[in-house]
């Protein structure tokens, strides 16, 4: 069971708000993600870190910023929300010294700009 | 660019029976690892095959990977209702930082 947790998890905001996803676990995992999916889509890698003070864009151009203070906190930004900024937004986790990099996901938070 | 690309997009069976997913891949892997995801929820890790491995048990759960196909498959025996989902591979390259997923097959077994 991954203790890895999202808030909010459904999120209905309008247009130019500025809206933050929180990310914390408590596994004292090093590497933290964010994914970003539409519904019956795949995944897409939006950022990453590998540490405290260690992000770094992700395959998938996004205008979301993050931040690693903390090693358990991983927060995604968004300064100026969009329609086209709905979706789900999914943290996750895995530790480097574990084989094969296990990635732990939390449940996700799904946001809609309307 | 997606690295992996499962196939079929969508499987229907009936409960008791086998479902097979395949995955196709690109470049030279690390390992390889499938994931499950229920409607609406965060994935959940199932079981990772390293590349000089071409067979993994666990549970009702089977994959196989052949590189020199670049190509994975999962198979759940005997399938029951509760493994409805959607069943995503992942590859993380030899030099690779995170986990790249597929587009993900989508398993709907019915009772």
């Amino acid at each position: 069971e991954a203790d890895i947790y999202q808030t909010p998890r459904y999120l209905v905001i309008g247009t130019g708000k500025k809206i933050t996803l929180e990310c914390s676990q408590t596994m004292g995992h090093d590497k933290m993600y964010w994914y970003q999916q539409d519904p019956g889509m795949e995944l897409h890698l939006i950022h990453y870190s590998y540490g405290v003070n260690s992000t770094e864009k992700g395959d998938l151009s996004s205008e979301s910023t993050v931040s690693r203070i903390r090693t358990e906190h991983f927060p995604l930004t968004l300064e100026s929300a969009r329609p086209s900024h709905t979706s789900q937004y999914l943290c996750a986790s895995s530790e480097s010294r574990t084989q094969g990099n296990t990635i732990y996901f939390g449940e996700g938070s799904w946001l809609t700009v309307v | 660019s997606q690295q992996g690309e499962e196939d079929p997009q969508a499987l229907s069976i009936q409960e008791g029976e086998n479902a097979t997913m395949n995955c196709s891949y690109k470049t030279s892997i690390n390992n390889l690892q499938w994931y499950r995801q229920n409607s609406g929820r965060g994935l959940v890790h199932l079981i990772l095959i390293r590349s000089n491995e071409r067979e993994k048990h666990s549970g009702r759960l089977r994959v196989t990977l052949d590189t020199s196909k670049k190509s994975s498959s999962l198979l759940i025996t005997a399938s029951r209702a509760a493994d409805t989902a959607s069943y995503f591979c992942a590859t993380r390259s030899q030099a690779g930082t995170a986990l790249i997923f597929g587009k993900g097959t989508t398993l709907s077994v019915s009772s």
